[in-house]
């Protein structure tokens, strides 16, 4: 079966630390994604991946970056935390970029930053 | 890009068929049109995907209108497992985004 795992289900966090959410995919897939989830604003692109080392911005960079250094994983980097950074973070990943491509998600990490 | 449209709310008793709209009127002609459902405290699951014409899993039915700009997830008999958020997604050709609206809560009353 696929998989996609993200490293933490919750994490707290203070205001200016530096977060790394961390996303594994099992799959060898060669595009994968963050989304933040907040409620009433649905799922918001923040970046994705369509090749090792290569990144894209979403609708809602800001604040946030990725790293991709290896295939199976993508990781999304919160600089400076921040209190309007809590939220739900979805990590997808999709085999290729074909239109009919399915995709896949994790589980998600609820992130709070007091 | 391409926009999708859908529902806040919808309601369903349990066993009886649900049809879920969305509108993507703006839909281009290579746009796959995927369904997810996000049942509570996971991530979204994949249900179904077409183009053009209707479509049918073990899941659901999915109903594309002929010019494309409407599609209908169909679930023929709702159960309480059912109840979730669904989202009707295009995926853009040109950006590999797949692009998610607010998506329509289903709640299956006993």
């Amino acid at each position: 079966d696929v998989k996609v795992t993200q490293s933490s289900r919750y994490l707290v966090k203070r205001t200016g630390e530096k977060v790394f959410l961390e996303c594994v995919q099992d799959m060898d897939h060669e595009n994968m994604f963050w989304y933040r989830q907040d409620p009433g604003l649905g799922l918001r692109l923040i970046y994705f991946s369509y090749d090792v080392k290569m990144k894209e911005k979403g609708d809602i960079p800001e604040g946030y970056s990725v790293s991709r250094e290896k295939k199976e994983r993508f990781s999304l980097i919160l600089e400076s935390a921040s209190t309007n950074q809590t939220s739900m973070y979805l990590c997808a990943s999709s085999r290729s970029g074909a239109t009919n491509e399915k995709l896949f998600f994790g589980s998600g990490t609820q992130l709070s930053v007091l | 890009d391409a926009k999708t449209t859908q529902p806040n709310s919808m309601e369903s008793n349990e066993e009886e068929p649900v049809h879920l709209p969305c509108n993507h009127s703006t839909i281009s002609g290579t746009d796959y049109i995927h369904w997810y459902r996000q049942l509570p405290s996971q991530g979204p699951e994949y249900v179904i995907h077409g183009l053009t014409s209707n479509v049918n899993n073990r899941m659901a039915s999915l109903a594309i209108a002929e010019d494309r700009k409407s599609s209908t997830l169909i679930l023929h008999r709702a159960t309480l497992r059912d109840a979730a958020v669904y989202y009707c997604i295009l995926r853009d050709a040109w950006t590999y985004k797949y692009i998610f609206g607010t998506g329509t809560r289903l709640k299956v009353l006993a």
